[in-house]
């Protein structure tokens, strides 16, 4: 089946450094890609959607300067949280699909960030 | 706008029994999917069930049934013979059909099912 890994799967950072968390799709061709926020006990917020070469489309309320997405590859989309405050600690989630059935959406496992 | 509605916070129900999530949705698209989501405390989020605003029957997956009423726009999930091992978070997500390919996951709040021996 397919499937799409997250790295790392959880990461420990200080105020107003950078992180950088990479989502892979292992075994297919992603032609877009996902980012999910979500805090304990809430609900997956969708944080923008990459495809292939192109600039990603950000959801209303996301800051672009601050979660930089990069889709290089048709296998490879990266999220960067730039000068990470402590309220950006979350659980960052990808999904991808290689667009081939209505259904499907492939998940990575998520990324547990914690800003200190 | 998309919209989903998951009005249940969290649901106890007894091992071997069956147990009801509810779902509503709001979209003015006449192609839409809809999607049933386990998140275990692992984070992992595994999908269960789908089922496309054209299908004719409700989808059925081993113990996952979704219940769908269009004109209601309902799409609850059923699942029979409850497991210790269901317990987790349920979303419900829907999803704009554009030439039968679709695009980004719009979720629901989520519903903690608690499964008690």
């Amino acid at each position: 089946g397919a499937v799409v890994s997250q790295h790392p799967s959880w990461v420990i950072c200080k105020s107003g450094t950078s992180v950088k968390i990479e989502c892979r799709s292992l075994d297919f061709q992603a032609t877009t890609m996902f980012w999910y926020r979500q805090f304990p006990k809430q609900s997956l917020m969708l944080m923008a959607t990459s495809n292939e070469g192109s600039k990603a489309t950000y959801e209303q309320g996301v800051e672009k300067d601050k979660f930089l997405i990069n889709h290089a590859s048709l296998t490879l989309s990266t999220l960067t949280v730039t000068s990470a405050h402590p309220e950006d600690s979350s659980f960052y989630i990808c999904s991808a699909t290689q667009g081939v059935t209505p259904y499907e959406q492939y998940f990575g496992p998520g990324t547990r960030l914690t800003v200190t | 706008a998309q919209k989903i509605t998951q009005t249940q916070p969290g649901m106890f129900v007894q091992e071997k029994e069956a147990v009801t999530l509810d779902c509503t949705y709001d979209t003015s698209d006449p192609s839409y999917g809809l999607f049933w989501y386990k998140q275990p405390s692992s984070g992992e989020m595994i999908f269960l069930i789908y089922q496309g605003s054209y299908d004719q029957q409700n989808a059925t997956e081993g113990r996952y049934s979704l219940n769908f009423q269009k004109a209601r726009k309902s799409a609850n999930l059923v699942i029979s013979a409850s497991q210790l091992g269901d317990s987790a978070m349920y979303f419900c997500a829907m999803r704009r059909m554009i030439y039968n390919q679709g695009g980004k996951l719009i979720f629901g709040q989520g519903t903690e099912l608690s499964v008690k021996p």
